[in-house]
């Protein structure tokens, strides 16, 4: 079983469209963080969320910690094909542990 | 800074063969991490270390081995490869934000090793 829990898998959108991608999980986590990774890289953190209900912008892209600290979601607003990519979440678990989603693989068309 | 580097990167292998990923970091982090990453899946924990001298399981360690006898390198073993131990290998390390000061730490990852096993 999954701990954490993303959706959509995948997403194929036009340029100038909005998008939101969930992580979800039954467990309560002190921290999460979004990490984009492309084609033959590694991962790349865009944020970390701590509190529950905290909100955090990076540009275009909005991100949310639930109030319970069980779920976040990312939300991309007229997205790029720049944006194209793997979007993983990730929760730390006592204090040195990582595990991730499954990720939600992102395509944006010109 | 060169940050975390992984050799080799693309490696064949054939069954029962054993081989060493390597993993080095130049940022003086304490804590290292060794991922694996089926095509189109999230990363799952192989090992981890906290410290040179110190190593701990992380979900899918059967298979593997490591040692972290300095704080820049923490190799990965395979001893018997099988073919589902065919997947791309990353490493990462974990240290304060270079760009910010952030209150949770951050990883760094290499650019991984793509490993066939046939």
């Amino acid at each position: 079983t999954q701990l954490l829990e993303q959706s959509p898998q995948f997403l194929s959108i036009q340029e100038g469209e909005n998008l939101t991608v969930y992580c979800n999980s039954s467990s309560v986590f002190s921290s999460l963080q979004w990490y984009r990774q492309e084609p033959g890289e590694g991962p790349v953190l865009l944020v970390t969320v701590v509190t529950g209900g905290e909100v955090k912008k990076l540009k275009r892209l909005t991100f949310q910690f639930g109030d319970a600290r069980k779920d976040s979601s990312l939300h991309i607003t007229a997205a790029q094909p720049g944006d194209t990519g793997l979007y993983l979440c990730a929760a730390i678990y006592n204090f040195n542990k990582f595990y991730f989603g499954s990720g939600t693989k992102l395509n944006v068309k010109p | 800074n060169a940050g975390v580097t992984q050799t080799p990167k693309f490696r064949i292998l054939k069954i029962g063969q054993s081989m060493t990923l390597q993993c080095t970091q130049d940022m003086n982090h304490n804590y290292m991490y060794w991922y694996r990453q089926d095509p189109g899946m999230g990363l799952k924990l192989i090992y981890y270390s906290v410290g040179a001298g110190i190593t701990d399981k992380g979900e899918v360690p059967n298979g593997y081995n490591v040692s972290r006898s300095t704080t820049e390198d923490f190799p990965l073993r395979l001893e018997l490869a099988a073919p589902s131990q065919t997947s791309v290998y990353f490493c990462a390390s974990r240290g304060r934000d270079r760009a910010i000061s952030l209150s949770t730490d951050t990883q760094y990852f290499g650019p991984g090793t793509r490993l066939t096993v046939l």
